[in-house]
């Protein structure tokens, strides 16, 4: 069973533009919502991460915006940038760092 | 660079043969969880180890087996390969209380294919 629905699959993006990638989750025990960004052969970094207790977090270009009713959060990439393409995954947890459910992934192409 | 080193980076194995991957935590870090992802797709919770003992299983059967050593290096074990075990195998580290942990730092994997 999928616990986190994450779409798009796949995404194509103008340099300058903003890219949305949006999740839903199903066990409203998570309390922990993170971001990771991963290149071809290399293992997930994190990006950014949010708390139910606050609805959006910026820090950079990236923001997390998180509908705790709706069981929704989402990940916007401002002024998108060739380097930002990449597979982004949410995730989502029960406390920090502790045994991850990750969404599908959505693979990000930035276009110069 | 996280401070996450796994070996060996690529492997192959044939199919019902035995495979130790190993993962050596970022300093300071006490609690290691190793994940599978299968191409294309998000990975997936195997197990996670803290100060020596299982902490939790996802759905995974007991031929993937695990051990943390003192130092908090880990090793993943899965015996009697099959095809579908073909995968990246990620470590993650972290610090943390058996309940709650810091941020985690991931590996950059270990590439299996069994043929």
């Amino acid at each position: 069973q999928q616990q986190v629905k994450q779409s798009p699959q796949s995404l194509i993006v103008q340099k300058g533009g903003i890219s949305i990638i949006n999740c839903a989750y199903e066990n409203t025990a998570f309390d922990y919502f993170p971001w990771y960004q991963q290149f071809p052969g290399k293992g997930p970094a994190l990006l950014i991460a949010i708390r139910p207790d606050v609805s959006e977090k910026k820090e950079g270009r990236f923001t997390i915006s998180f509908n705790k009713s709706a069981k929704q959060f989402s990940l916007h990439i401002m002024d998108s940038q060739p380097g930002d393409s990449a597979t982004y995954f949410c995730a989502a947890s029960r406390a920090a760092g502790n045994k991850l459910t990750f969404g599908g992934g959505t693979r990000v192409l930035v276009k110069p | 660079e996280t401070g996450v080193t796994q070996s060996p980076t690529h492997l192959i194995k044939t199919r019902g043969q035995q495979v130790t991957l190993r993962c050596s935590s970022q300093s300071g870090h006490n609690t290691v969880s190793w994940y599978q992802q299968a191409l294309g797709q998000g990975p997936q919770f195997i197990f996670q180890y803290y100060r020596e003992e299982e902490n939790g299983r996802g759905n995974f059967p007991p031929r993937f087996s695990g051990l943390q050593f003192p130092n908090y290096s880990s090793e993943l074990n899965v015996n009697a390969l099959e095809l579908d075990d073909s995968a990246l195998y990620l470590c993650a580290s972290s610090l943390g209380t058996g309940v709650v942990n810091t941020e985690a730092f991931f590996g950059q994997g270990t590439r299996l294919t069994v043929v």
